[in-house]
């Protein structure tokens, strides 16, 4: 099984600073990875996939990168509805389908 | 417009049994792997099952084989999770997720989620 470890836990940023978000995997994933954005009481939300290619309707301030084992997803100048949980998770091993624990990004 | 809309969730005691349905629309639903993802209270999302367009391959997470059966009609557009021998451990929201394509080879990832449906199991 393919283990997804997401960090940090917790980011806390003001409101128009960026962030930077870290998901690694236990083995070579290729560039078969998804992130998802979850705000509190709502359904998860398809940001990236692929490692880099934006979900439609995805705001150009949300961009991902990497593969193989290091992933990244930046979202540049964020904005008060960007304060939520993020999630990766790698679809190049199946099954199963396997989720990070999820970083928080909190108001600073 | 996709929409995915769980039902069956509730309350039941240990041991109990529920079948979740996942009722699809707006998409051509035999042209699309299918999964479940759980949530329980405050934790993370976790893979529970997936299955091929056609039925013909699911797979389920360790966590829940043996007693957790995903299945689909796709004359009916549904998705079903027959739920048995619960444990307090299975006490999630429960959401299906629709893969884009027919198989999950490289393309695993959920652009469609539905709403979800909490399933309780306390005595």
């Amino acid at each position: 099984e393919v283990v997804m470890t997401q960090s940090p836990a917790t980011l806390s940023v003001s409101p128009g600073e960026g962030a930077t978000l870290s998901c690694r995997a236990s083995q070579s994933i290729s560039i078969n990875l998804a992130w998802y954005q979850q705000k509190p009481g709502q359904t998860p939300r398809l940001l990236i996939y692929d490692a880099s290619t934006r979900a439609t309707g995805i705001p150009a301030r949300f961009s991902g990168r990497g593969s193989g084992t290091e992933f990244i997803l930046t979202i540049s100048s964020l904005q008060s509805e960007d304060f939520a949980v993020y999630y990766c998770q790698q679809y190049n091993r199946w099954p199963p389908l396997t989720f990070g624990g999820g970083t928080k990004v909190e108001i600073k | 417009e996709v929409q995915l809309l769980e039902s069956g969730g509730g309350l039941v005691q240990p041991g109990g049994s529920l079948r979740l349905s996942c009722r699809a629309s707006g998409f051509t639903f035999t042209n699309h792997a299918m999964t479940w993802v759980r949530q329980a209270p405050g934790k993370g999302l976790e893979w529970v099952a997936g299955i091929s367009f056609n039925g013909g391959s699911t797979a389920h997470a360790d966590s829940v084989k043996g007693r957790l059966t995903i299945s689909r009609d796709n004359s009916k557009n549904t998705l079903y999770l027959q739920m048995n021998r619960l444990r307090a451990e299975d006490t999630a929201i429960y959401f299906c997720a629709q893969a884009p394509r027919k198989y999950y080879d490289e393309s695993g990832y959920h652009p469609y989620w539905g709403q979800g449906t909490l399933v309780t199991v306390s005595s």
